[in-house]
């Protein structure tokens, strides 16, 4: 069974801080997927990244960046210079093949608050 | 151009009733799923559709049905509702790809008094 374990329920930083958000997975596949999803105030969620199992290079996108490390099932997302746009729920989610679908077990979520 | 669209957004209705829930995606994906986020947010996969063909079935009453009349289309079906099925119901497409990324609709607030 895969299990993806957001520990932090809630940070609260002011705009311009930087924030990493935890994300710790487990799964006995040795072929997934890791996602990162934003949910922001209005509700959709919005694909930000996906890493395959066999990827380690970390990534960077604009103020975004991710850390895969699968020597502590981890895949952290860190936002630098944080703006009140950011703020929303973040949920980290893993996928391992299901017939012919991408079965994907979320995260609990993190609530990422930005304040002026 | 809504790639994956629901409808109604809001739902609002009393226990017992049956609903339904309409999804489209002009993705070309040949996957669809329903997902449930209940009050603490937490997201779980309902359902799974290939094409037209039931391939995820989780821990779900008997009383969702989930119908696909073409693989761009994924309505889902609730007989009796309770209480407890208050909550945002999300419907995702994916191309047919292990590690395919879902693309979400907007959800539907279903609440049931």
């Amino acid at each position: 069974a895969q299990k993806v374990t957001q520990a932090q329920t809630e940070i609260s930083v002011v705009e311009k801080e930087d924030v990493t958000l935890d994300c710790v997975y487990e799964t006995r596949d040795t072929t997934y997927y890791l996602f990162w999803y934003k949910q922001p105030p209005s509700g959709e969620l919005v694909f930000l990244i996906r890493r395959n199992s066999f990827d380690e290079q970390n990534e960077i996108s604009g103020r975004y960046s991710w850390n895969f490390q699968k020597s502590t099932s981890s895949f952290n997302f860190t936002i630098t210079a944080s703006q009140v746009v950011d703020s929303a729920v973040y949920f980290c989610a893993l996928s391992v093949k299901t017939g012919t679908a991408s079965k994907l077990t979320f995260g609990t979520g993190t609530r990422l608050q930005v304040t002026l | 151009d809504t790639a994956v669209s629901q409808t109604p957004k809001y739902l609002v209705t009393q226990m017992g009733n049956d609903k339904s829930i309409k999804c489209e995606q002009n993705l070309g994906h040949d996957t669809m799923y329903w997902y449930k986020q209940d009050s603490k947010k937490f997201l779980k996969i309902m359902f799974s559709y290939n094409n037209k063909e039931l391939i995820i079935n989780e821990t779900v009453p008997n009383r969702f049905s989930p119908k696909s009349p073409d693989k761009a289309h994924l309505n889902l079906h609730i007989n009796s509702l309770e209480l407890g099925d208050s909550a945002v119901y999300f419907c995702a497409s994916s191309l047919a790809l292990v590690g395919s990324p879902l693309h979400f609709g907007n959800g539907t607030r279903l609440t049931v008094t």
